[in-house]
């Protein structure tokens, strides 16, 4: 069983539909759970990070744990065609750790 | 402004040759980091360096040797290019928080033919 599944799409949506992206994991010693966004040819950069279970908002977009079930996901609501990049969820366990795991990312299009 | 810097952003290599990407943040960060991206394989860990004088190996290290300069600075060395070590590559920097967040640079893309 891989760490961390994440499905590479592509998806595409028409603008102003809500966006749903999703990881597994398996490593129940992940405690951070972090989505980053990543434009063609940039770096990627942080988006949202949850500690432990829950919902965080910020904006259009919402980063929901569920770590009964060991799966993440992030809603985009409103998309935009500027939200059209790929996104990485990303794992970290904690102290004593440096390294971050991470998926091979989701690519979405967000269509005018 | 604030950030990490890459250089150089593109390079062409001879399999065989030798180069150092450099990398430097002015964030004061403790921990600085060397990824490669491959289409379909995602991110993965070469080198990290969790504070200045430590190195240690990530997962995909072979080719490469790392050193951590200073504090601002990390670099990646390939001693001999191959072929399989054409990729985009990205150094990323992380400061003193809980949910070890990092900071990417805009990456290098090097080719080795």
């Amino acid at each position: 069983q891989k760490e961390v599944e994440q499905d590479p799409g592509p998806l595409s949506v028409p603008e102003g539909a809500i966006v749903s992206l999703n990881c597994t994991y398996s490593n129940s010693a992940f405690q951070y759970f972090m989505w980053y966004r990543q434009y063609s040819r940039k770096g990627p950069e942080l988006l949202m990070y949850t500690y432990s279970s829950g919902n965080k908002e910020d904006g259009r977009f919402t980063a929901q744990v569920d770590k009964s079930s060991k799966y993440i996901s992030l809603f985009i609501r409103d998309s935009q065609p500027s939200d059209s990049a790929t996104y990485l969820c990303a794992f970290y366990s904690g102290a004593g750790s440096y390294q971050l795991t991470f998926g091979k990312g989701t690519k979405l299009s967000v269509i005018p | 402004n604030a950030g990490v810097t890459q250089t150089p952003k593109f390079q062409v290599l001879k399999t065989g040759q030798s180069m150092t990407l450099q990398c430097a943040q002015d964030m004061n960060h403790n921990s600085m980091y060397w990824y490669r991206q491959d289409p379909g394989m995602g991110l993965r860990l070469i080198y990290y360096s969790a504070s200045e004088g430590t190195t240690d190996k990530g997962e995909v290290p072979n080719g490469y040797n790392v050193s951590r300069l200073n504090k601002r600075e990390f670099s990646l060395r390939l001693e001999s290019a191959a072929p399989s070590q054409t990729s985009v590559y990205f150094c990323a920097s992380r400061g003193i928080s809980g949910a070890n967040v990092l900071t990417f640079g805009a990456g290098s893309r090097l080719t080795v033919l």
